[in-house]
């Protein structure tokens, strides 16, 4: 198990109403990834965090948000929520610097929009 | 940006044979190539991973192979158990903006006791 965990483990939406997702990374890492995973597909990265401040970004659109807080953890916002917008939605933190950049996931959190 | 392609799809096993899963990327620079697995409900987990100054990594049962040249890598797995049935994953890291990962399709592997 890696030190990573997200909060909610599972969310249900209806489909133009906002959601946050929690992500807090493991002890000693700096960066937090952000990847939407939709049933049967790989992993897609959404964006990433390094320093509080998006330091990259995915093919997706601005109502996809985040933030990072001086403790690492961090938030996934998604406003006007769409059908497709159902999907896992997992976090990976990682230590930027010193070569050490291999990307821990957590467990996810299983976001269904009706 | 990085395209990477995975094959197969789906593999089934006999428990105690090998299962091979090969990965290909688009681009050149890309420097860094992990692979996950993800098991049912669980987020995907390091399994191994290579960089691009080596041309093959063991971890017990597990190797990892890289051509370059080729740009294509593939994921080796001997004696498989029937705990090793879950998805794997492979991706490539780019040397541009955020050090993500581009992950390929994946590959559900079944290991038949």
């Amino acid at each position: 198990e890696t030190g990573v965990t997200q909060s909610p483990t599972h969310l249900i939406k209806t489909r133009g109403q906002q959601v946050t997702l929690r992500c807090s990374s493991q002890s000693g890492h700096n960066t937090v990834s952000w990847y939407q995973q939709a049933l049967g597909q790989g992993p897609q990265f959404i964006f990433q965090y390094y320093r509080e401040e998006e330091n990259g970004r995915g093919n997706f659109p601005p109502r996809f948000s985040g933030l990072q807080f001086p403790n690492y953890s961090s938030e996934l916002n998604v406003n006007a929520l769409e059908l497709d917008d159902s999907a896992l939605y997992l976090c990976a933190s990682s230590r930027v610097g010193g070569g050490a950049d291999t990307q821990y996931f957590g467990p996810g959190t299983r976001l269904t929009v009706l | 940006g990085e395209n990477v392609e995975q094959h197969p799809s789906t593999l089934s096993v006999q428990e105690g044979d090998s299962a091979v899963i090969k990965c290909t990327y688009s681009d050149s620079a890309s420097n860094y190539f992990p692979w996950y697995k993800q098991e049912l409900g669980k987020g995907p987990q390091l399994i191994i991973d290579i960089r691009s100054n080596v041309g093959e990594k063991k971890d017990q049962r597990i190797a990892v192979t890289l051509n370059k040249t080729a740009k294509h890598f593939s994921l080796h797995i001997t004696e498989t158990q029937p705990e090793d049935s879950a998805v794997y994953f492979c991706a490539a890291r780019g040397q541009t903006g955020a050090n993500n990962l581009f992950f390929g399709t994946g590959t559900r592997l079944t290991v038949i006791p």
